[in-house]
């Protein structure tokens, strides 16, 4: 079964840095994988997708994925206090069905 | 806007009893997912369906059962619920790349 992992568990930035979040996952026939984020007492909600070797853009967020070394990271630039919440990597296995999610990383931005 | 609505939102329940979690969406979505989460664990998937009529299993199966009578609802039911089932579950619908997840049930099992 496809496996997810996310490092680091928790990370602790000034406003205003860069905060690099990291999710390794099992299968490199994977579809698309998600970074999902999630606020105390609330469902996550999805962030951004990529599916293509690469990076990809949107505002102040960058993913990057390796395949081949079954990696994919997430940058948040300028990071804020209302970035703080856990976020979590899904991989949406090669069914098309199944998505499986890592265990999460807590991010706090500290004012 | 896509919307997944959850009932309860918060349960408790007695070890043995038959619990049941409702999930309702008005997304016209064909999946149909329910995770649970625990703390240093994330969310793991108990069961999921791709259509009316369709379950199938997870990663975390045991002890649950899944409905799906139609495209619009999906059950989770604990027949014999556990302490171990206490937990915080999450239903969502997707289109095959974004999930929608709703609100979340509290269940605790004593």
């Amino acid at each position: 079964q496809e496996k997810v992992q996310q490092s680091p568990e928790s990370l602790i930035v000034p406003e205003g840095a860069m905060s690099s979040l990291n999710c390794t996952f099992s299968n490199s026939a994977s579809q698309s994988i998600w970074w999902y984020q999630q606020h105390p007492g609330k469902g996550p909600e999805a962030l951004i997708s990529i599916f293509s070797n690469g990076n990809k853009k949107e505002g102040r967020l960058t993913v990057y994925l390796n395949r081949a070394s079954l990696h994919v990271s997430l940058h948040i630039r300028d990071s804020q206090p209302s970035d703080s919440a856990v976020y979590l990597c899904a991989v949406i296995g090669t069914g098309g069905y199944k998505v499986v999610f890592g265990s999460g990383t807590r991010l706090l931005v500290s004012p | 806007e896509a919307a997944v609505t959850q009932s309860p939102r918060n349960k408790v329940a007695v070890t043995g009893g038959k619990v049941t979690l409702s999930c309702n969406q008005t997304n016209n979505h064909n999946n149909m997912y329910w995770y649970r989460q625990d703390t240093g664990h994330g969310l793991r998937l108990i069961h999921y369906s791709y259509g009316a009529g369709s379950t199938e299993k997870g990663d975390i199966p045991d002890g649950y059962k899944a409905s799906r009578p139609s495209q619009e609802n999906f059950s989770l039911i604990l027949e014999l619920a556990t302490p171990s089932q206490t937990s915080v579950y999450f239903c969502a619908s997707g289109d095959a790349e974004t999930l929608y997840f709703g609100s979340g049930t509290r269940l605790t099992v004593l």
